[in-house]
């Protein structure tokens, strides 16, 4: 079974503070993905990552950025968190290639900034 | 930039009966790979069923199945016989074929409700 999981499911934050966000997937999986989701808005894609230390920038990646240094964990970074960055945050992962794989989700992190 | 558009933000079914969900998009590429995705509540997202762009036979899984029609861009998802355990927030979602931009681009999401 694939298993992504992600390191809090409900974080409070106060405005200003440097935020991180890590998720870890145990399937060897090239890719992998962070996404914001918001009511009306659906899932948008902030950044992601096709190998290690490789990265790139999704719909919305203003006020963002990641670290992918192991293969296994993605970390999406919020270096001066803002009220407008209240969100629900998931992580995902796939196999790479030409192929529809299925991406595969974290339960993810309900994040308010206050 | 491909957008998808699911126009239905929330829907109702009596248990048992066939319910169709709504998604269409916008794309210029011929060939691309179309899915929905189902979150229950307080639960993760996973895989309902996928279709690429190229098949014309539209994809079935067990009590799911889509209609594509690809000149009216247009994916539609149909439960049938829904279950208690269907009640969800459904997602549809885009993706080219390349190698190396995989990224889902999704609808804004149908919450589908079950009435018993």
């Amino acid at each position: 079974d694939v298993k992504v999981t992600q390191s809090s499911r409900y974080l409070v934050k106060r405005t200003g503070e440097k935020v991180f966000l890590e998720c870890v997937q145990d399937m060897d999986h090239e890719n992998m993905f962070w996404y914001r989701q918001d009511p009306g808005l659906g899932l948008r894609l902030i950044y992601f990552s096709y190998d290690v230390k490789m990265k790139e920038k999704g719909d919305i990646p203003e006020g963002y950025s990641v670290s992918r240094e192991k293969k296994e964990r993605f970390s999406l970074i919020l270096e001066s968190a803002s009220t407008n960055q209240t969100s629900m945050y998931l992580c995902a992962s796939s196999l790479a290639g030409r192929h529809p794989y299925e991406q595969y989700f974290g339960p993810g992190t309900r994040l308010t900034v206050t | 930039a491909q957008t998808v558009t699911q126009s239905q933000p929330e829907m109702s079914v009596q248990e048992a009966e066939t319910v169709t969900l709504s998604c269409t998009y916008d794309t210029s590429e011929s060939d691309y790979y179309l899915f929905w995705y189902k979150q229950p509540p307080s639960r993760q997202m996973i895989l309902v069923i996928r279709q690429e762009a190229y098949k014309q036979q539209n994809a079935t899984e067990n009590r799911f199945s889509v209609n594509f029609q690809k000149a009216a861009k247009s994916f539609s998802l149909k439960i049938s016989d829904s279950q208690l355990g269907d009640a969800a927030m459904y997602f549809c979602a885009y993706r080219l074929t390349n190698f190396g931009n995989e990224k889902l681009t999704f609808g804004t999401g149908t919450r589908l409700t079950i009435i018993p």
